[in-house]
C-alpha cells in the first residue's frame, strides 16, 4: 500500500498545454504539500493545504493551481505550460502542519516540457 | 529568512569508509530531520532530532543535534553502494508552516 501516490510519474508535454497532476495520501495525515525540485536537487515549496485550506502559497506563477477536494488529495494543476516548468515535482503529507515528525513524500512526477 | 547551508555539496568515497556531512543555519532550529532521495524516488526520513545535544543513530547512521540549534552532523559508518543518493537536512521554519530543506549532499560510493 502506497503511502503518499502521486499520478502520472513521467509526463511530456508541449509549451502551452494545460495538464494535472494528482497526488492521493491514505495515512490520515491533515497537511499536504506540493513541491518543486529543479536540476540542481534543490526542493522548493509550491503550496501547503491543511484540512482542505490552503496556508502555504510561496511565489509561483497564477498558472499553477492547487485543488484539495478532501484532506487525502491535493492535486496540482498547471496552465499554459513553458519550457522553465520542466522539473520534478513532488508531493508531501504531514501529520499536522508542524511537522514536527517529517514529511512522507511521493516518488514524483517529472514533467518535460518541450 | 531559516535557509539551511550543507556541505559538502557532492562526495566519492570507496566502498567501507565512514561518511560525515553536515548542515548549518544563521537561525535557531528546534528539530532537526535528516532525508535520503534515492535516484527516481522522494526524499525518505532517516533520522528527526528534537532536542538540542541529541544524537540518535539509525543502524550504520548517526546524527547529532547542535548545542548551539544552529547545526548538525549525519555520518554514515562503513559505506554500502546503496548508500548512493543525495542526502537533505530539513527543518521545520518558525511559523511551522514548512520544511526548509538544505541543497542536498550528493554521495557516490566506488565498489
Amino acid at each position: 500500500d502506497t503511502a503518499v501516490s502521486q499520478t502520472p510519474k513521467y509526463l511530456v508535454t508541449q509549451m502551452g498545454n494545460d495538464k494535472s497532476i494528482k497526488c492521493e495520501q491514505n495515512l490520515g495525515h491533515d497537511t499536504m504539500y506540493w513541491y518543486k525540485q529543479d536540476s540542481k536537487k534543490f526542493l522548493k515549496i509550491m503550496f501547503s493545504y491543511n484540512n482542505k485550506e490552503l496556508i502555504i502559497n510561496e511565489t509561483v506563477p497564477n498558472r499553477f493551481s492547487p485543488k484539495s477536494p478532501d484532506k487525502a488529495h491535493l492535486n496540482l494543476h498547471i496552465n499554459s505550460l513553458e519550457l522553465g516548468d520542466s522539473a520534478v515535482y513532488f508531493c508531501a503529507s504531514s501529520l499536522d502542519r508542524a511537522s514536527l515528525y517529517g514529511y512522507t513524500f511521493g516518488s514524483g512526477t517529472r514533467l518535460t516540457v518541450v | 529568512g531559516q535557509q539551511l547551508n550543507q556541505s559538502p555539496q557532492s562526495m566519492f568515497i570507496q566502498e567501507g569508509e565512514d561518511v560525515s556531512m553536515n548542515c548549518t543555519s544563521s537561525s535557531i532550529f528546534n528539530t532537526w530531520l535528516w532525508y535520503k532521495q534515492d535516484p527516481g524516488e522522494g526524499p525518505v526520513l532517516l533520522i528527526a532530532l528534537y532536542k538540542a545535544g541529541e544524537l540518535t543513530s539509525n543502524g550504520r547512521l548517526t546524527a547529532q543535534f547542535g548545542i548551539t540549534r544552529k547545526d548538525s552532523f549525519l555520518n554514515i559508518s562503513a559505506s554500502i553502494p546503496s548508500d548512493v543518493g543525495i542526502y537533505f537536512c530539513a527543518g521545520p521554519t518558525r511559523a511551522n508552516n514548512d520544511m526548509r530543506f538544505g541543497a542536498g549532499t550528493r554521495l557516490t560510493v566506488k565498489p
